[in-house]
C-alpha cells in the first residue's frame, strides 16, 4: 500500500510569490490534514479536509490555503510568500473511521528567499 | 488552546541505556500518539493509547496513559543508534480533526 506522496519535496521560492503544494493520501483515506513545522514553532496545524470539505483551519493567515480534490488527493497554497513562510509542509491523511492514526508523508521543504 | 508540555527537551544517551520522556497538560485528552521524525522525513506513529491507563508495547518501545488523563510517557529499552531522532506527543483533538503535537524529544545515542 503506497504511503502519503508529497510533491515537490524540494521548492525555493522568492518573497512575494506564490507557490502550490500537493498531496496524495493513502488509497481509502478521506481525511487530509496539513502542518507546517518550523523549529520556532514546531509542528502546527493548517487545516483538515474531508470529502472535498474543510472540517477545520488552524491560526494561520489567509495567505494560506488548502482544497481537496473529489479523489481526495489536496493542495495547499500560499500566496504573498515571506521569508517567514520557509517551513517543512507536511501532509497526513487517516481513514474516515476506526484508530486516530495519521499517516504523515515526508514534506515539502519550502525555501523562501 | 490545548498545550502539551513535553520533556526533556534533549536527551544525550549511550547505546543500550534506557529512556523515557512525558509529555503532560493542563485538558483532559482522550487519545495519547507518540510519533518519531528523523532528519528530512515526516513523523512517523509509534504507539497510539485510547484510554486511561492504557499500558502498550511495540517492540522496546512502551507507552502509558496516564489515569488523570493528563499525561503519557513513552520509555525504549536498550537504545540503538537508529533510535536517533526527535519524539513527538500528540493528541488527536476529539472531533476537531486535528492534532496537536509537544514540542518534542531530540534523542542522540552514542554508539
Amino acid at each position: 500500500k503506497a504511503g502519503v506522496t508529497q510533491t515537490p519535496r524540494y521548492l525555493i521560492k522568492t518573497r512575494g510569490q506564490q507557490v502550490t503544494l500537493s498531496c496524495s493520501p493513502i488509497s481509502g483515506h478521506r481525511s487530509v490534514s496539513w502542518y507546517q513545522q518550523t523549529p520556532g514553532q514546531g509542528l502546527q496545524f493548517l487545516f483538515e479536509y474531508f470529502s472535498e470539505t474543510q472540517r477545520n483551519k488552524g491560526n494561520f493567515p489567509g495567505r494560506f490555503s488548502g482544497r481537496q480534490f473529489s479523489n481526495s488527493r489536496s493542495e495547499m497554497n500560499v500566496s504573498t510568500l515571506e521569508l517567514g513562510d520557509s517551513a517543512l509542509y507536511l501532509c497526513a491523511s487517516r481513514p474516515s473511521t476506526g484508530n486516530y492514526g495519521y499517516t504523515f508523508g515526508s514534506g515539502t521543504r519550502l525555501t523562501v528567499v | 488552546g490545548q498545550q502539551l508540555n513535553q520533556s526533556p527537551q534533549s536527551m544525550f544517551i549511550q547505546e543500550g541505556e534506557d529512556v523515557s520522556m512525558n509529555c503532560t497538560s493542563s485538558s483532559i485528552f482522550n487519545t495519547w500518539l507518540w510519533y518519531k521524525q528523523d532528519p528530512g522525513e515526516g513523523p512517523v506513529l509509534l504507539i497510539a493509547l485510547y484510554k486511561a491507563g492504557e499500558l502498550t508495547s511495540n517492540g522496546r518501545l512502551t507507552a502509558q496513559f496516564g489515569i488523570t488523563r493528563k499525561d503519557s510517557f513513552l520509555n525504549i529499552s536498550a537504545s540503538i543508534p537508529s533510535d536517533v531522532g526527535i519524539y513527538f506527543c500528540a493528541e488527536s483533538g476529539g472531533s476537531n480533526y486535528k492534532l496537536t503535537f509537544g514540542k518534542g524529544t531530540l534523542l542522540t545515542v552514542n554508539p
